[in-house]
């Protein structure tokens, strides 16, 4: 089983709509959680930390975990063009070690 | 802009010259990390460094060793570079354990 998995999509939504972007980990300690946006021939951005059970927001960005399920996803809200990249799940695993683990991201395209 | 610094950007070699990637930060923050990325892979940590002279392997290490002599710079190095470390290299950094990382502009390699 992989460490963080995320739908490789592409996940398409009209703009204006909210888009929804899912990632699973397995394992149980894991502490903290990190959306990444990546543009194409870009290096990642961080768009949201999440350390908590529970909604973080920032703007049109939500982040939610539940780490009973071993989920977070990330929502955007009123979804744009400019928002059309691919969104990494990060996790970092911290059982003896300083790890940052990454999803394979889910490609979003937002279409007008 | 966190102030990473990834050299060179772009580099050709040959199958089975050694090449050096270097990360340079101005940063101070304590974690380092290497990544490389390919399509369908996502983001897999090669190796990564807690502080200096401490480092420790990652999910792809096979091939590739770090140092990391004083805290600004963290080195990867390719031994003998075969075709299949053709990729793109990403270094990342993170200020405390467990909290957010930061992403350099990345290094294509091309092995030929």
């Amino acid at each position: 089983q992989k460490e963080v998995e995320q739908n490789s999509g592409p996940l398409s939504v009209p703009e204006g709509a909210i888009a929804s972007l899912n990632c699973t980990y397995s394992d149980r300690g894991s502490q903290s959680f990190f959306w990444y946006r990546q543009y194409s021939g870009k290096s990642p951005e961080l768009i949201m930390s999440i350390y908590s059970n529970g909604d973080k927001e920032d703007g049109r960005f939500t982040a939610q975990l539940n780490k009973a399920s071993q989920y977070v996803s990330l929502l955007i809200r009123d979804s744009q063009p400019s928002d059309s990249a691919t969104y990494l799940c990060a996790v970092n695993y911290n059982y003896n070690t300083d790890k940052l683990i990454f999803g394979t991201g889910t490609r979003l395209q937002v279409f007008p | 802009d966190a102030g990473i610094t990834q050299s060179p950007r772009h580099k050709v070699t040959e199958t089975g010259t050694p090449v050096t990637l270097r990360c340079h930060q101005t940063e101070n923050h304590r974690y380092m990390y290497w990544y490389r990325q390919d399509p369908g892979h996502g983001l897999r940590l090669i190796h990564y460094s807690y502080g200096v002279k401490d480092t420790d392997k990652g999910e792809v290490s096979d091939g590739y060793s770090v140092s990391r002599s004083k805290t600004e710079d963290f080195l990867l190095t390719l031994e003998s570079a075969t075709s299949s470390q053709t990729s793109v290299y990403f270094c990342a950094i993170s200020e405390k354990r467990n909290t957010e990382a930061f992403f350099g502009q990345g290094t294509r390699l091309t092995v030929v």
